[in-house]
């Protein structure tokens, strides 16, 4: 069975420094990995996912994630952070050759101005 | 233009009734998703149905019932509210091409905020 684990609940930075979002996962089979992100009163929306090929994914707004099997994690990382990333965010993983997403509890990002 | 729509958005309702959420998704995607986020933002999978065939089935007290008209429509009827199933209630769907579990995207709709009395 798979699971999920963000440690970090909730994650304050000042506006323009970089932010780690971290997230392990644990699995006997291969996985897909997935950062969706939540803004407020709104559904899901997928930031990035690795699927294969090279381990270092990129979003169209700044955000990256490294898949690393040996450590089986998939931090979340963005550079230079602005208020508008103020969200939820969630890492998933799904096995191959099934479609449901196991999540993680979530992570609050919160920019300070 | 919506991709992915839910109905109602807020649904406040006393325990012991029945309640319906609609969800329509027009993205021409041949599977959907009922997931079910907890207080605590903690998001869980209930159901899934490919092409209005019921494929995941998780551990979900049979008061709640999923119901697929077309593969564009999956609703959800949950029979004798509790307390406890005051939630938000997101419907999502992906494109699998034939071939299930290749990392397909999920697209989520905007969620129905559900809270029993």
């Amino acid at each position: 069975a798979q699971s999920v684990t963000q440690l970090d609940s909730q994650v304050p930075v000042f506006e323009e420094a970089p932010v780690e979002l971290r997230c392990n996962y644990s699995s006997s089979v291969s996985v897909y990995l997935f950062w969706y992100v939540q803004y407020p009163n709104q559904g899901l929306q997928l930031l990035l996912k690795y699927l294969s090929g090279s381990t270092l994914v990129e979003s169209i707004n700044g955000f990256e994630a490294e898949f690393n099997k040996s450590q089986t994690s998939f931090h979340l990382r963005k550079p230079s952070v602005h208020i508008s990333d103020t969200a939820e965010y969630f890492c998933a993983v799904s096995e191959t050759g099934a479609n449901n997403l196991f999540f993680g509890t979530g992570t609050r990002l919160t920019v300070i101005p | 233009d919506t991709a992915v729509s839910q109905t109602p958005k807020y649904l406040v309702t006393q325990m012991g009734n029945d309640k319906s959420i609609k969800c329509e998704q027009n993205l021409g995607h041949d599977t959907m998703y009922w997931y079910k986020q907890d207080s605590k933002k903690f998001l869980k999978i209930m159901f899934s149905y490919n092409n209005k065939e019921l494929i995941i089935n998780e551990t979900v007290p049979n008061r709640f019932s999923p119901k697929s008209p077309d593969k564009a429509h999956l609703n959800l009827h949950i029979n004798s509210l509790e307390l406890g199933d005051s939630a938000v209630y997101f419907c999502a769907s992906s494109q699998d091409r034939g071939v299930r579990g290749r990392g397909e995207t999920q697209y989520f709709g905007p969620g129905t905020r559900l809270l029993v009395l």
